[in-house]
């Protein structure tokens, strides 16, 4: 069985901070993918980035950068100075055959 | 661009009332997805299908069913609503998901069971 851990439940930040989301996974699979999704207030999922599990070179696009560290399981988000249209609630999501998601977390950026 | 459309934005519906929900992709995708998405628990996997007339149950399917007539819709049906399930609920589609293909959801239908 696979499972997504969001252990971070609200993040609230003053505009132009970094805001660092934390996710921890569990699969049996040796091949997988993980994705980080935003949600907006409108509703709708939006997907930001993935990564498969056979590299775990990480990443930096635009104000985005992530964090994959195959040896913890984890898959860290990061938002360089953050603006108010960040606010969302994001999540973390794996997939072998289905894709599973976290709980979510709400990111609240104050001008 | 990719579009997955779902059926109703809002519905109400009394207890015990079968119900009906509807999602249509555009993008000739394989695989299908309903999600209930609840405060604090994140999106949860109904049902998913990879093909047409062929379902796969998620983690929470119980009181759920689904129906894949064509390729580019995919039914969810609560056979008797109780209140519990009232929910937001979520329809995705993805090309090859075992892949790492992006999903492409919908707008959610807020489902309220009286």
């Amino acid at each position: 069985a696979q499972k997504v851990t969001q252990a971070q439940t609200e993040i609230s930040v003053v505009e132009k901070e970094d805001v660092t989301l934390d996710c921890v996974y569990e699969t049996r699979d040796t091949t997988y993918y993980l994705f980080w999704y935003k949600q907006p207030p409108s509703g709708e999922l939006v997907f930001l980035i993935r990564r498969n599990s056979f590299d775990e070179q990480n990443e930096i696009s635009g104000r985005y950068s992530w964090n994959f560290q195959k040896s913890t399981s984890s898959f860290n988000f990061t938002i360089t100075a953050s603006q108010v249209v960040d606010s969302a609630v994001y999540f973390c999501a794996l997939t072998d055959y289905k894709l599973s998601f976290g709980a979510g977390t709400t990111v609240t950026v104050r001008a | 661009d990719v579009k997955v459309t779902q059926s109703s934005r809002y519905l109400v519906k009394r207890t015990g009332e079968k119900v009906f929900l509807e999602c249509v992709q555009d993008m000739d995708h394989e695989n299908m997805f309903w999600y209930r998405q609840d405060p604090g628990l994140g999106l949860r996997l109904i049902y998913f299908s990879y093909d047409v007339k062929m379902k796969e149950k998620g983690d929470i399917p119980e009181g759920y069913s689904v129906s894949r007539e064509k390729k580019e819709r995919f039914s969810l049906i609560l056979e008797s609503a109780s209140t519990n399930q009232t929910s937001m609920y979520l329809c995705a589609s993805s090309l090859f998901p075992h892949r790492g293909t992006e999903a492409f959801f919908g707008q959610g239908t807020r489902l309220t069971v009286v």
